[in-house]
């Protein structure tokens, strides 16, 4: 089955510094999409970046970029020039196939992030 | 565009009663599932759906019932609360899971 781990509870940062959140995943499929989540105190969920597993080329959403370990089954998040808006909880995400035949997401527990003015 | 409407936001129930929490989206996405979190555990799928008429269990799925009668809507019913359903419910919806989901704002439920 596959699973998806957030080693890291949480994480601090300084603002304008950068950090990375890391995520590892375990799968046997060739194929899947990889996803950051940001969940704010307002509680609601937010795409960050997605990744898709054939493209070699790591994804960048403004601040926001991927390294994208394939073999390493790596999907660490890198946050450049950290803002105080960018204090949530990060959830990593796997989209599995399931043995019905569907598929589903997998979240990672998620690792909180605290900026620090 | 509301994107996906949960209700209620807050609800507290005792031991032993049953509830429907609401979800419902208007971008016409076919998929639709529910997710509970838990402290330390992340979000864990209870049930989904890949579209009308089509429902299937989650990793979480005892206690919950689901229905999808229209693309729309994807009320999850509590059968018989417990104290181990307090938690926060989330209803997620997409045009696929290749794309990224939509979520609601939450419902917080605590059962005494």
């Amino acid at each position: 089955a596959q699973t998806v781990t957030q080693s890291q509870p949480e994480m601090s940062v300084q603002e304008a510094e950068t950090v990375t959140l890391s995520c590892t995943y375990d799968t046997s499929e060739s194929d899947y999409y990889l996803f950051w989540y940001k969940q704010p105190p307002s509680r609601q969920m937010i795409l960050v970046i997605r990744q898709e597993a054939y493209k070699q080329q790591n994804a960048t959403e403004n601040r926001f970029s991927v390294n994208f370990q394939k073999a390493a089954k790596s999907f660490s998040l890198k946050i450049s020039d950290s803002q105080l808006g960018d204090a949530a909880m990060y959830f990593c995400a796997y989209r599995s196939f399931f043995t019905s035949g569907t598929y589903k997401y997998i979240f990672g527990t998620g690792t909180r992030l605290k900026v620090l003015a | 565009n509301a994107g996906v409407t949960q209700t209620p936001k807050f609800q507290v129930l005792k031991t032993g009663q049953s509830m429907t929490l609401q979800c419902a989206q208007d971008m016409n996405h076919e998929y639709m599932s529910w997710y509970r979190q838990d402290p330390g555990m992340g979000l864990r799928l209870i049930h989904y759906s890949v579209g009308a008429g089509i429902t299937d269990q989650g990793e979480v799925p005892n206690g919950y019932n689901v229905s999808r009668s229209t693309t729309e809507d994807f009320p999850l019913r509590l059968l018989s609360a417990a104290p181990s359903q307090t938690s926060v419910y989330f209803c997620a919806s997409g045009v696929d899971l290749n794309q990224p989901q939509h979520f609601g704002d939450g419902t917080r439920l605590s059962i005494l």
